[in-house]
């Protein structure tokens, strides 16, 4: 049984660009959560996907972007990238909405 | 807004010795979770919680939760040096749906 996988593992960007991540989710599961984790801190909400549609969304601004496809894999896009944007993000996914929520290994995004 | 506050923030403990991690919660909760994450890597779903009273345990973890206090907590039982890792709870708002809010964490050592 497939967990959460998430491309690429590492990244190196720098301020100004714009990066896309990726993330499956565990088979039979069909929604995805993305969390912003800075270094020595616990995760952020940045939003969630269902049915293809954001469903939730943390306190993140619009350079911040997702997409759900019909498969339940997403994207999750980053525009204008500032050195704050810099740490681990990490993919969760759940079903129907509800429920434990299972992590993925994270892409850790480093922008110079 | 849901606020989650974990304490200690830091906990060294001798291998053999007994803690507990207490984690406080500032509105009504519909789910508590408790998850690992060890250095460099994701987070592991330890336990859910999901009524007043519950008690979940596995090896030397055990976790409580008490709704009317908004209080959680993860008793170490007789640590080892396996169980050194970052432990964070998190929490479901009853209003905030399937959103994670999480607690910053506790970074947990266990010396030989």
């Amino acid at each position: 049984d497939a967990g959460v996988t998430q491309s690429p593992t590492h990244l190196i960007k720098t301020r100004g660009q714009q990066v896309t991540l990726r993330c499956s989710p565990k088979s039979g599961h069909d929604t995805v959560s993305w969390y912003q984790q800075a270094l020595g801190q616990g995760p952020q909400f940045i939003f969630q996907y269902y049915e293809e549609e954001e469903r939730q969304r943390g306190n993140f601004p619009d350079r911040f972007s997702g997409h759900q496809f019909p498969n339940y894999s997403s994207e999750l896009n980053v525009n204008a990238l500032l050195l704050g944007d810099s740490a681990l993000y990490l993919c969760a996914s759940s079903s129907l909405g509800r429920g434990t929520q299972y992590f993925g290994p994270g892409t850790r995004l480093l922008v110079l | 807004e849901l606020k989650v506050e974990q304490n200690p923030l830091f906990l060294s403990m001798q291998e053999g010795k007994n803690y507990t991690i207490y984690c406080n919660y500032s509105t009504t909760s519909d789910r508590l979770y408790w998850y690992r994450q060890d250095p460099g890597k994701s987070l592991e779903s330890l336990f859910v919680l999901l009524s007043n009273g519950a008690v979940k345990q596995e090896g030397r973890l055990m976790a409580s939760l008490d709704t009317k206090a908004r209080l959680s907590t993860l008793h170490i039982t007789a640590a080892v040096h396996d169980l050194s890792a970052t432990y964070f709870c998190a929490v479901e708002g009853e209003t905030s749906g399937s959103r994670l809010t999480f607690g910053e964490g506790t970074q947990l050592t266990v010396n030989p």
